[in-house]
C-alpha cells in the first residue's frame, strides 16, 4: 500500500537560515509527490510536485524539493526561512487513481 | 488561473439538521472532485471522489447515506451532511481536478462546520 511519511511533527527554524521538511514515501511503481502549505483556517496551496524529470524541482515562493529514489525522499527545502512561511506543510502521493495520499503534516515554525 | 470556490466557508447548525457544502470551480470544467475531512492539527482524509453525472465513490468507513455527495455539473458538487451530530464538527476541503489530467488537483478554500 502506498504511504507518505512525515517524520517530524514541527520545525523550528530561525528567519533566514536554511529550511528542510522531510518526507519519505512508501509505493509500488512510480510515484507522483506533491508539497503543499496550508495556513490557518484555510484550504491547501500548491507549492511543487514531482512527477518525472529532473529530481530537483523548483516550486512557489522560493521552495524546492529533491527526488531521492535510492533514499524513497522527497524533502522541502528552502535556502532561507522568512517568519511567513510558518505554516502546515503537507507531502503527498498521487499515484492511485488521482487520489491523494497525505502525510501527517508537518507545522513549521520560523522565528525573527 | 485554476479556481475553486466552496461555500459557505462557515457554517453553525443544530444537531439533526442538515447543512449542504457547495465547491465550485470557477474558471476551469472537472468531471473528478474530491472531499476531505480535516480534524484539529490532523493531516487530511480523503472522504470520496465525486464523478460528475455518476455515483460518488466513497473511501472505507465513511457513511454514505450521511455524507451525500452530489457532482451534477461540470463545475459543481456538493456535499450535504444530513442529521449532523456535534461529532461532524469538522474543516470540510474540496478539490477539483483540472481537465481531466491526472493529479493537477485544486483545493477550495474550506468549510468550518460546527454542530451545536
Amino acid at each position: 500500500a502506498q504511504s507518505v511519511a512525515q517524520p517530524e511533527d514541527q520545525v523550528n527554524v530561525a528567519e533566514g537560515n536554511p529550511l528542510t521538511v522531510k518526507c519519505t514515501y512508501s509505493v509500488s511503481g512510480n510515484p507522483y509527490l506533491f508539497w503543499y502549505v496550508q495556513y490557518p483556517n484555510r484550504g491547501l496551496q500548491f507549492l511543487l510536485k514531482y512527477i518525472t524529470g529532473d529530481n530537483l524541482v523548483k516550486g512557489s515562493y522560493g521552495f524546492e524539493a529533491e527526488f531521492n529514489k535510492s533514499q524513497t525522499s522527497f524533502h522541502l527545502k528552502k535556502p532561507s526561512a522568512l517568519v511567513s512561511d510558518s505554516a502546515l506543510y503537507f507531502c503527498a502521493d498521487g499515484g492511485g487513481y488521482n487520489k491523494l495520499i497525505f502525510g501527517a503534516g508537518t507545522r513549521l515554525a520560523v522565528h525573527p | 488561473g485554476a479556481v475553486v470556490s466552496q461555500h459557505p466557508s462557515r457554517v453553525i447548525c443544530k444537531s439533526g439538521t442538515s447543512v449542504k457544502i457547495e465547491c465550485r470551480s470557477l474558471d476551469f470544467q472537472a468531471t473528478t472532485m474530491f472531499w476531505y475531512r480535516q480534524f484539529p492539527k490532523q493531516s487530511l482524509m480523503l472522504m470520496a471522489t465525486s464523478n460528475e453525472g455518476s455515483k460518488a465513490t466513497y473511501e472505507q468507513g465513511v457513511e454514505k447515506d450521511k455524507f451525500l455527495i452530489n457532482h451534477a455539473s461540470l463545475t459543481l458538487s456538493t456535499l450535504t451532511v444530513t442529521s449532523a451530530h456535534p461529532e461532524d464538527s469538522s474543516f470540510y476541503i474540496c478539490s477539483a481536478l483540472k481537465g481531466g489530467v491526472s493529479y493537477e488537483q485544486y483545493f477550495g478554500p474550506g468549510t468550518r462546520l460546527t454542530v451545536t
